[in-house]
């Protein structure tokens, strides 16, 4: 079956730097969807990918998706203390979810 | 516009006993999916629908787990009887086209003692 492999893991960064995590497939995806969970609450939808090669931003996050499309990446620019949380990515066929990327900042 | 409802938010049971777990999705979206997310396995689908009707309920861990959809508007899982290791956070997530861009409830945390 399908497999997503999220990376890394874990992140524990300093306010204001640069995040970079990525997505890989065992097979070819027409949609990459990144979403965010706070402790407590669901994951939240944070930007959604159609096209390969497509580039798209929201506010500080910027997501690729591969030209492989059989991958995908999100950045998130200069760090704040909210941005913490877990980061998955997600394909479609069910919409399989990767284990996530659990991101903390440090002030 | 309200997002997706679940209730309730904590369920506190003793081994055994019947969980119903209830969901509302987001008007006018017309599939419906429900999820468990646990530590160890992460985020799993259990069951989705699509118009009302069960699609896949592949990710229902067993005869114990059982989910309907009477109307565009509700849906419940139901976990009888229940088990400790069925203890996680239950989401239910709506979304306009199948499979795209799903909206989460805030989710169910069920500790079955």
């Amino acid at each position: 079956g399908q497999q997503l492999n999220q990376s890394p893991q874990s992140m524990f960064i300093q306010e204001g730097e640069d995040v970079s995590m990525n997505c890989t497939s065992s097979s070819i995806f027409n949609t990459w969807l990144w979403y965010k969970q706070d402790p407590g609450e669901g994951p939240v939808l944070l930007i959604a990918l159609y096209k390969a090669g497509e580039l798209t931003s929201n506010g500080r996050l910027t997501a690729q998706f591969g030209i492989t499309r059989k991958d995908s990446f999100l950045n998130i620019s200069a760090s704040i203390p909210s941005d913490v949380g877990i980061y998955f990515c997600a394909g479609p066929g069910k919409l399989i979810f990767g284990q996530g990327t659990t991101l903390q900042v440090k002030p | 516009d309200a997002g997706v409802i679940q209730s309730p938010r904590h369920e506190v049971t003793e081994m055994g006993q019947e969980v119903t777990l209830r969901c509302k999705p987001i008007s006018g979206h017309n599939s419906l999916f429900w999820y468990r997310q646990t530590m160890m396995r992460g985020l799993e689908l259990l069951i989705y629908f699509n118009n009302n009707v069960p699609i896949d309920d592949s990710g229902m861990p067993e005869d114990r787990f059982s989910a309907k959809m009477p109307n565009a508007s509700f849906s419940t899982l139901k976990i009888q009887p229940s088990e400790p290791r069925d203890s996680a956070v239950y989401f239910c997530a709506s979304s306009q086209v199948r499979y795209n861009e799903q909206f989460f409830g805030p989710g169910t945390r069920l500790t079955v003692l």
